[in-house]
Formats: C-alpha cells, sequence, structure tokens
C-alpha cells in the first residue's frame, strides 16, 4: 500500500519558468512532510519541510502548499535552474522516526 | 561540519557471498537509520537505533540481514548469502534527537550501490 504519492514519474520545464511537483497521501495520521532532492549518484537532500498546522512554508525559490482535505501537496520552484535538475522526493514520518518516501518525479529544466 | 558517510560507495559480488557496508552519522546524532532504494522506488526504511539500541526492524529485512550499531556511533549493515533481488543502494541517514518531529531531520549519506552478479 503506497501511503505516499508521486504520479507524475518526469516533468520538463523551461529554465525561468515555474516548476509544480505534486505528491498524494493517503495517510490523514500524517502530519508533517519533507521534500527532498536527489541527484544521481549521491544521498538524498532535505530540502523543505511543512507541518499541517501550516499550508504553505517558504525557503528562497522554494515553497511548499499542503491541502490537507485534499491530501495533497505541491512543491513550486520559482524560477526553475539547471541546477534543480533532479529527482524530486515527498516522505512523510511515520510513527515519528521511520520516513515514508513517494516513488520521486524526476526534473529536468532545459536551458 | 561533515556529513554522513558512507563506505564503500560501491560494491560488486556474486550470489551467495557475505557483505558488510559502514555508515558513520553526523556526529552526535542520536538517531541512524538505513533505508533501501531500488530503481523508480523512493527509498524504503530496513531499521533504525537510537543510540546503540536498534528500535524496530521492518519486515524487508530478512534473516540474512543483520545491523549493528555497537557504541551508538558508526553502524554496519551485514547481508549474508546475497541474493540477486538485494541489488540496491543502501542508504544510511541520521538525526539528533528533539522533542517533536517538526524538530528532527534526517540526513542522508551518498549510498553503497550493491550489485549482485
Amino acid at each position: 500500500d503506497q501511503q505516499v504519492k508521486q504520479n507524475s514519474p518526469s516533468l520538463s520545464v523551461q529554465e525561468g519558468r515555474i516548476s509544480i511537483l505534486n505528491c498524494d497521501y493517503t495517510n490523514s495520521m500524517f502530519d508533517y512532510f519533507l521534500w527532498y532532492k536527489k541527484y544521481p549518484a549521491e544521498g538524498p537532500t532535505f530540502l523543505i519541510s511543512i507541518s499541517s498546522i501550516k499550508d504553505k512554508n517558504e525557503d528562497g525559490r522554494f515553497t511548499v502548499f499542503l491541502n490537507k482535505s485534499a491530501k495533497h501537496l505541491s512543491l513550486h520552484i520559482v524560477p526553475s535552474q539547471p541546477g534543480d535538475s533532479a529527482v524530486y522526493f515527498c516522505a512523510a514520518p511515520y510513527r515519528t522516526y521511520k520516513y515514508i518516501f513517494g516513488t520521486g518525479t524526476r526534473l529536468k529544466v532545459l536551458a | 561540519d561533515t556529513g554522513v558517510s558512507q563506505d564503500p560507495r560501491h560494491k560488486i559480488t556474486k550470489r551467495g557471498q557475505n557483505v558488510t557496508f559502514r555508515c558513520d552519522p553526523i556526529s552526535e546524532h542520536n538517531r541512524l537509520y538505513w533505508y533501501r532504494q531500488t530503481l523508480g522506488q523512493g527509498p524504503e526504511f530496513l531499521t533504525y537505533f537510537q543510540n546503540e539500541a536498534q528500535l524496530e526492524k521492518s519486515r524487508l529485512l530478512s534473516d540474512r540481514f543483520s545491523a549493528e550499531r555497537p557504541k551508538g556511533s558508526f553502524s554496519t549493515l551485514e547481508i549474508q548469502r546475497t541474493e540477486q533481488g538485494d541489488s540496491a543502494m543502501y542508504l544510511c541517514a541520521s538525526s539528533a534527537l528533539r522533542d517533536t518531529m517538526y524538530q528532527e531531520t534526517q540526513y542522508f549519506g551518498p549510498g553503497t550501490r550493491l550489485l549482485v552478479l
């Protein structure tokens, strides 16, 4: 049972435009979410997080939106840069310490 | 500030051999985690230590897998009698124990890529 889902395996965006990566979850007990970025041959790198008491969290070019009623979150990257090309994973802690990850979305930013 | 390190970065072995991986967490991080990632999937939780105590093991961790963290610092993950299905990226992460999950973030190492022939 995939509790965290990323239904778009890949996304291509022109440099300077907005990238929107989506994530859906099924477990209503999840109340904290994280986004990680992963380059080839490297481990995931923490990007940004959001708790369920908020519906938006912003850090520079990265903004995460949470819609609890829809069990949906999204990561917006504005403006997108070629260095943002990577695989992005959303994750949710289960019982505090165990992260449940989505299957990832490969973002390609075209110069 | 050194991050999480893992050794080796790559391992090729023949089916039936034993392999051992090492993880050095960020200094003073109490919690250490092992995950496994296969192609097209996100990382999947394997096991978790708080200091030297192994507090949970996923059912993905069969009897051929064992993990230790003897002094609450580095950890090892051993796979005995490797099978081709064990081929994957093995990721280690660490975090500092905080009062709530909102204050904890897991930081990942570069991973060990295992190929079983």
